[in-house]
């Protein structure tokens, strides 16, 4: 069974934290995404990756950076959060460049207090 | 600038009771549209992906149309099981690969 999964699915952190979240898929995908939820606004792309080490701003980039050392693992950094990141995040993997076929985590939800 | 509404924001509907969601798209152009479906707590699911206007996609109750500015979702006879938050999403023929645009979804609840 296919997977892409998130290191934590609950995260409560405090303002000015440097926080980490992980995101690992199984599927030998190329591209990997970042996105964040929140009620009412939808789906929000932060940051996408399209191969080992490199990456693209996606819509919401501020206050967010990415790491991408191997082609299975995408990671997402606040370097210091602040309580207007609490938040869904769903990290996504999807095989090809033009596809709207993405395979979706659980998700990881962050309180910063 | 682009652009996915969808509607209604939630919906209630009796099992065996049939009923369509909207999702209407502003775009330069259509690369293709996708609709997924997800459950409280968890990630999204992929359901459909449309590419042109008149076609069509079905999967057990769900049927997926599209036209040159809007798709239908129609839930024919539900079940509580369908129950679930259902999304859309339009890539942009301009706008970068990879980039999908996301309404905000509708939240649909099926009662027994």
């Amino acid at each position: 069974d296919v997977k892409v999964t998130q290191s934590s699915r609950y995260l409560v952190k405090r303002t000015g934290e440097k926080v980490f979240l992980e995101c690992v898929q199984d599927m030998d995908h190329e591209n990997m995404f970042w996105y964040r939820q929140d009620p009412g606004l939808g789906l929000r792309l932060i940051y996408f990756s399209y191969d080992v080490k490199m990456k693209e701003k996606g819509d919401i980039p501020e206050g967010y950076s990415v790491s991408r050392e191997k082609k299975e693992r995408f990671s997402l950094i606040l370097e210091s959060a602040s309580t207007n990141q609490t938040s869904m995040y769903l990290c996504a993997s999807a095989r090809g460049l033009f596809t709207g076929e993405l395979f979706f985590g659980e998700g990881s939800r962050l309180t910063v207090l | 600038e682009d652009q996915v509404t969808q509607s209604p924001e939630a919906l209630r509907l009796q099992e065996g009771e049939s009923s369509s969601l909207n999702c209407s798209y502003t775009v330069s152009g259509l690369r293709g549209l996708f609709w997924y479906r997800q459950d409280p707590g968890k990630g999204p699911e992929f359901l459909f992906t449309l590419y042109s206007a008149g076609e069509e996609k079905e999967k057990e109750r769900l049927k997926a149309t599209l036209t040159k500015k809007e798709s239908f979702l129609h839930i024919t006879a539900p079940k509580p099981e369908d129950s679930a938050t259902y999304l859309c999403a339009v890539h942009d023929l301009f706008g970068g690969y990879n980039k999908l645009i996301f309404g905000a979804g509708t939240r649909l609840a099926v009662h027994p």
